[in-house]
């Protein structure tokens, strides 16, 4: 069972803190992972890529990973209103194929 | 930027009535995808197309539906005899060889009466 696991929130963090969004994910042959945003009645839009254990920074997003414990995670620094949306892991497993977790619904709140 | 492009952005149809929901992914991807997702729940993958064919698909991807590519452009998801519960937003997405971006259309709203 491939399977993707978030806290679905929801999360609310004023404007400027840090929002930390976590992932677990069951399979580990699991290659790469990803953090989609999803506005609501939009579509997904990936923000972050991560294939290798540690940190890896975009801005104010910075992903992190570790293989050994199956786990993903997203800080976003300085958070703002328009940070507000639903993230989404992704991961894609060894079969290529792209399974995504329910999403953790963020509010910043200015 | 290029785009996916979804057509229709909204299909109302009757239980057991047939739909086909169109992609145009970007024209030099290779790999195409369908997910779906029901309203407050997860994106769920369908399936995935390489090379003409079907190189996976999940459980959720049974015989009802089917995928096709009927020209160069096209990408289509069928779905045979619609039921309630496939009342969903159908997003198609496509990814070019070297990369793992994923690019999504903007869906398909589908509505089963």
């Amino acid at each position: 069972q491939k399977e993707v696991e978030q806290n679905s929130g929801p999360l609310s963090v004023p404007e400027g803190a840090i929002a930390s969004l976590n992932c677990t994910y069951s399979d580990r042959g699991s290659q790469s992972f990803f953090w989609y945003r999803q506005y609501s009645g939009k579509s997904p839009e990936l923000i972050m890529s991560i294939y290798s254990n540690g940190d890896k920074e975009d801005g104010r997003f910075t992903a992190q990973l570790n293989k050994a414990s199956q786990y993903v995670s997203l800080l976003i620094r300085d958070s703002q209103p328009s940070d507000s949306a639903t993230y989404l892991c992704a991961v894609n497993t060894r079969w290529n194929q792209f399974y995504f977790g329910t999403g953790t619904s963020l509010t910043v709140i200015p | 930027e290029p785009e996916v492009t979804q057509t229709p952005s909204h299909q109302v149809t009757q239980m057991g009535q047939e739909v086909i929901l169109r992609c145009v992914p970007i024209s030099n991807h290779l790999y195409f995808y369908w997910y779906r997702q029901i309203l407050g729940q997860k994106v769920e993958f369908l399936v995935s197309f390489y090379n003409n064919e079907i190189s996976e698909k999940s459980e959720i991807f049974d015989d009802q539906f089917s995928v096709e590519r009927p020209d160069g452009s096209n990408f289509t998801l069928k779905i045979r005899s619609t039921k309630l519960e496939d009342s969903a937003m159908y997003f198609c997405a496509s990814r070019d060889r070297g990369s793992e971006k994923l690019f999504f259309g903007s869906g398909t709203q589908l509505s089963v009466l």
